[in-house]
């Protein structure tokens, strides 16, 4: 597949141990934030997205945290599987429906 | 969700030549989006594709080298011009369905990976 994700930072984490993604993001206005997984050679695929009105979403084995005191987000997953070894990034609105991404982590899954 | 194919899937190009990616989407949609990807790198938002009108271009992205299209509310068109091997990338289409309107999630092609020689 392509190199999705050669250059940027990698997170290491032992399978079944959870893996927290962090993401900063600089539009203050943004209302919208999501959080795609991006395997290799395929397009992003989403996995959870949160308002601004709110500090926590859960879903199935993952929950986002947004801080908008210090403009940040992080994606947690829960007993992490060799499955979820892709790159995660970060999304925020960026007017007139658009999505503006961060620069991504490669999460590596080890048995 | 909204199925969207990208065609050519991946090409491998010579310098100067130009190539046309089309998106078709299976259902309407509000928003029709067009990002590259660069080698190891994030999405880059190119331009909004607008229906029946000219493309909205993000700073950096001009017309003439990425000519876009949308006749309709479920294909498109980005051509990458004259191309040169910093073009490289992976191009992908993304959408906005009706059914997701008032959010903001963006659904994506599985990209075209264009090699630039």
């Amino acid at each position: 597949g392509e190199s999705v994700g050669l250059h940027l930072p990698t997170l290491s984490v032992q399978e079944g141990d959870n893996s927290i993604i962090n993401c900063a993001y600089s539009n203050s206005a943004s209302d919208y934030f999501i959080w795609y997984k991006q395997e290799s050679g395929k397009g992003p695929q989403f996995i959870i997205d949160i308002r601004s009105n709110m500090d926590k979403r859960q879903g199935q084995r993952v929950t986002v945290l947004l801080n908008k005191t210090v403009k940040h987000l992080s994606l947690q997953i829960a007993a992490t599987q060799p499955g979820d070894s892709a790159v995660y990034f970060c999304a925020h609105s960026g007017g007139y429906n658009k999505l503006i991404f961060g620069a991504g982590t490669r999460l590596a899954v080890h048995p | 969700s909204a199925v969207i194919s990208q065609k050519p899937s991946r090409d491998i190009c010579q310098r100067g030549t130009s190539l046309t990616i089309q998106c078709q989407v299976d259902s309407q949609v509000t928003m029709m989006f067009w990002y590259r990807q660069q080698p190891g790198q994030s999405l880059t938002l190119i331009a909004t594709a607008n229906q029946g009108s000219e493309a909205t271009y993000e700073s950096g992205f001009v017309i003439d080298k990425f000519p876009i299209s949308r006749p309709n509310l479920t294909f498109s068109t980005l051509t990458v011009s004259n191309m040169s091997p910093e073009d490289s990338s992976i191009y992908l289409c993304s959408v906005t369905p009706y059914w997701r309107s008032n959010t903001g999630e963006l659904f994506f092609g599985e990209g075209s990976r264009l090699t630039v020689l």
